[in-house]
């Protein structure tokens, strides 16, 4: 899972596999980013779940929100080739002004 | 759409040397933010801006200035380069509180 300063993790799957991966945070947040980063590339935004959200669905992606366990999953379903990517999580920081971002997880999908 | 722009992609610098990193955006959102991203390590906020002329410090910002010239545009100094802040230095904006934010494609910086 991700937090703090600790180097990134990796996770390897096969085409078709799927894949969590989980973020805790440690303060008070209204709502949870997930963003994905491809290689060279700035973050790009690919889910976002509130705080009275417990689950949120886009296409193959699903993220979780337990706010009492000040935690969050990110799940791709039947990954893809083109899964392969760096993945982040963000919560609120300074009154929601701004972002603390997790470690990531980066998942490579092999055919 | 939108899009953000940042210039240079690649920036090459002397130790103690002043440099400046630019960032462009067209989607007309208020807030702007620079990030500093280590290799191997997420991403840590150096400086954002709610507004034209505002400054905000993230935890990062000591070593660096900001400038807020106007709406569009967001430009982050490095006050006097060292060789353990090579990394590639991000841009982002957002419309608003609680929303997701937009990110530029960086400029990697080496210090040599």
């Amino acid at each position: 899972s991700q937090w703090g300063e600790e180097n990134l993790q990796a996770l390897s799957i096969q085409e078709g596999e799927d894949v969590t991966m989980n973020c805790s945070y440690k303060t008070y947040t209204t709502v949870v980013h997930w963003y994905r980063q491809d290689s060279g590339r700035g973050p790009a935004l690919i889910i976002l779940i509130r705080s009275n959200e417990r689950e949120k669905r886009s296409g193959r992606l699903r993220a979780t929100l337990d706010t009492s366990s000040q935690s969050s999953s990110l799940s791709i379903t039947a990954a893809q080739c083109e899964d392969t990517a760096v993945y982040f999580c963000a919560t609120d920081a300074q009154g929601g002004r701004a972002l603390i971002f997790g470690t990531g997880t980066t998942v490579s999908v092999s055919p | 759409g939108g899009i953000i722009t940042q210039t240079p992609k690649f920036l090459i610098g002397q130790e103690g040397q002043k440099l400046t990193l630019k960032c462009q955006q067209n989607f007309n959102h208020d807030t702007m933010y620079w990030y500093r991203q280590d290799s191997g390590k997420g991403l840590r906020l150096i400086y954002y801006s709610i507004t034209e002329n505002d400054l905000q410090k993230g935890d990062l910002s000591e070593g660096y200035d900001a400038s807020r010239e106007k709406k569009s545009s967001f430009s982050l100094t490095v006050t006097s380069a060292q060789k353990n802040e090579m990394a590639v230095f991000l841009c982002a904006s957002s419309p608003g509180l609680g929303e997701g934010q937009y990110f530029g494609p960086g400029t990697r910086l080496t210090v040599l």
